[in-house]
């Protein structure tokens, strides 16, 4: 059974730091997507992860996949305020896009 | 218009009632899908359908049932509602071709069970 652990959970963090989510999995997969949901609102796709050694870069953001370790990050870079939501990682179960979500990051960026 | 359109947006029902979630879609996609989202525990899927007579149980199908009424519209039902299904609901699309195509969301159903 394929499961997904996000770390951390939460993260209050100020405005200008780095920092990094992590995703962990537990079973062999190459597909992995990262969203975005504001308060009260649905899921925005924000990148999507199809290789070993994949990285994609939107902005603040970066997300990588290294499927031999089974773990994606994603690294935000000089927070703003706009960046505060949950984030949350995918994974696509034997690739026949049943996707298995990790718990969600809540992320505060405080000024 | 949104490309994903989910009714009702919020409903608050009694234990026992049948409940029917609808969902709607203009994206010409052919997979879909139903997850609820609690606290905490992230997004599962409830059931997917790939097309109009393909439908698939998904990780907790037990208590709902859907229905597949044409390639645009995936319906999802309660048939005896209980407080536990008390979550955020989400219908997903998604193409059927394309490795790298994310699943699109509608704006969800929140549902209350008392």
């Amino acid at each position: 059974e394929l499961k997904v652990e996000q770390n951390p959970l939460f993260l209050s963090m100020q405005e200008g730091k780095n920092y990094t989510i992590y995703c962990n999995y537990s079973t062999t997969s190459d597909r992995l997507y990262w969203y975005r949901q504001d308060p009260g609102k649905s899921l925005e796709s924000l990148f999507v992860l199809l290789s070993n050694g994949a990285v994609k870069q939107e902005g603040r953001l970066m997300a990588s996949l290294d499927t031999k370790a089974r773990l994606s990050t994603l690294h935000i870079t000089a927070a703003v305020h706009d960046l505060s939501a949950t984030y949350f990682c995918a994974v696509d179960h034997l690739g026949a896009q049943k996707l298995v979500f990790g718990q969600g990051t809540r992320l505060t960026i405080n000024p | 218009d949104a490309d994903v359109t989910q009714t009702p947006r919020n409903r608050i029902t009694k234990t026992g009632k049948r409940i029917m979630l609808e969902c709607s879609q203009t994206k010409g996609h052919d997979r879909m899908y139903w997850y609820r989202q609690d606290p905490g525990l992230g997004l599962r899927l409830i059931y997917y359908s790939f097309d109009v007579k393909d439908i698939n149980k998904g990780e907790i199908s037990d208590g709902y049932s859907v229905s597949r009424q044409a390639q645009a519209k995936f319906s999802l039902s309660l048939e005896s509602a209980i407080p536990n299904q008390t979550a955020l609901y989400f219908c997903a699309t998604r193409a059927n071709r394309g490795g790298n195509q994310p699943q699109h969301f509608g704006d969800g159903t929140r549902l209350s069970i008392l």
